[in-house]
């Protein structure tokens, strides 16, 4: 069966300073993967998508950028955090029907 | 743009009875919406899906109903359960090229009363 992880689970990073959030999929091949964020009390935004290696599409302009170094591994980034970075990101995955089937997710805080 | 938005954003129910939580899309080109259940903490979880062909489908204690005419979707859960307390979200998948991104409604916090 097929499982997604991310970690590390919750973060505390003071402004300015890098992050680096790892997804992996298992038990699939050449999935979509995607990068949500999500405010507290609110709905997903989509960040990022990815159809294959090397591949990112950006949905909306911001502080953060995503890799896809490997087919079943998704990695957001930020050189420089900002306080608006806080948040749950989460990492979700489509292989073949339409239904994305998320990970646990990542909280963020940004201090 | 387009987008998915929820009728009410909070819904209150005894446990054991039915509980029916309600989205309006607006972006008709849609032909594929998922309902996820989300708990505190956790990531979003798939519960129900139905594609723009169907009026209706049914799980477990799940129905999602679908009305194309007036764009409305409603998930029901009957004798709802304390385990039940969660957000609730609709999202839609645009179809075609759209690499099944998926645009999420608000959300409405059910919660089940003992």
């Amino acid at each position: 069966s097929q499982t997604i992880h991310q970690w590390p689970a919750t973060l505390v990073q003071p402004v300015g300073s890098p992050l680096s959030l790892e997804c992996t999929v298992e038990g699939t091949s050449n999935p979509n993967l995607y990068w949500y964020r999500q405010a507290a009390g609110r709905g997903l935004q989509l960040l990022f998508y990815s159809v294959g290696i090397g591949q990112i599409s950006s949905e909306v302009p911001q502080n953060l950028s995503a890799s896809r170094p490997q087919d079943r591994q998704f990695i957001l980034s930020s050189k420089k955090l900002l306080l608006s970075d806080s948040g749950f990101y989460l990492c979700a995955w489509i292989l073949q029907k339409e239904t994305q089937y998320f990970g646990p997710g990542t909280r963020l805080l940004v201090l | 743009g387009e987008s998915v938005g929820l009728h009410l954003p909070t819904l209150s129910v005894q446990e054991g009875d039915n509980s029916i939580i309600n989205c309006a899309y607006s972006n008709s080109a849609s032909d594929y919406f998922i309902w996820y259940k989300q708990e505190s903490g956790k990531g979003p979880q798939f519960i129900i899906d139905i594609r723009s062909n169907m009026d209706k489908r049914q799980g477990q204690r799940v129905t999602v109903l679908l009305n194309k005419t007036v764009k409305h979707l409603s998930l029901q859960i009957a004798a709802t359960q304390p385990g039940d307390s969660a957000v609730y979200f609709c999202a839609e998948n645009a179809g075609g090229t759209s690499y099944g991104k998926l645009t999420f409604g608000q959300g409405t916090i059910l919660t089940v009363h003992p």
